[in-house]
């Protein structure tokens, strides 16, 4: 089954500081893996996008890495800042255009 | 930084009634896509169209939403004979290729009471 996991579920972190938050994924077959950000009611925002033959992918502070052996993504957030607070969605396109949504991060940034 | 618009922001429906949900994709885009989220679960794919046609579908799109482009800007989804568990976000997105990110609009919540 086609599923893709989100951890840890939420994080509180103080502003200027760095997180990890990681994605594991069982989508086949693989296309492609996305990073949203979510902030509350509205839509997803992208951030990053990265392809089988993609280990790592930077889009400003945030940078994104992908081991498709392991089918383990990360997005690495550095000195955060009060607007990080989001959600943080991991994406994984199936093949077509089928996409499986994880649950998402939740991210809390205090000063 | 040009942007996928959806109208109304808020939709109160009674149950049984037909809704239609509106969206704008960019100008330059091909694909379309709806997906949903109901309150505090993930972001659930519904439909993609390319090409004047739906080119995949889940589950949850059955026979009771269609989607239509009836001219040349707008995009959009009805849901027939709401139900009580149709509650939920409703986002629209566009790209401009299969494989390019997908810009996602500020969606649409309805609420079936």
């Amino acid at each position: 089954k086609n599923q893709v996991e989100q951890s840890p579920q939420s994080l509180i972190i103080l502003e200027g500081k760095n997180c990890t938050l990681q994605c594991n994924y069982t989508v086949s077959p693989f296309s492609n893996l996305r990073w949203y950000k979510q902030d509350t009611g509205r839509g997803p925002v992208s951030l990053t996008i990265m392809t089988f033959s993609e280990n790592t992918k930077s889009n400003g502070r945030y940078t994104a890495t992908l081991d498709a052996d392991t089918k383990q993504s990360s997005l690495h957030i550095t000195a955060s800042q009060l607007s990080d607070s989001a959600s943080y969605i991991c994406v994984v396109r199936a093949g077509g255009f089928k996409t499986i949504f994880g649950a998402g991060t939740r991210l809390f940034v205090k000063a | 930084e040009p942007e996928v618009t959806q109208t109304p922001s808020h939709q109160v429906t009674q149950m049984g009634q037909e809704v239609i949900l509106r969206c704008v994709p960019i100008s330059n885009h091909l694909y379309f896509y709806w997906y949903r989220q109901i309150l505090g679960q993930k972001v659930e794919f519904l439909v993609s169209f390319y090409n004047n046609e739906i080119s995949e579908k889940s589950e949850i799109f059955d026979d009771q939403f269609s989607v239509e482009r009836p001219d040349g800007s707008n995009f959009t989804l009805k849901i027939r004979s709401t139900k009580l568990e149709d509650s939920a976000m409703y986002f629209c997105a566009s790209s401009e290729g299969q494989f390019n990110g997908y810009t996602f609009g500020s969606g649409t919540r309805l609420t079936v009471v």
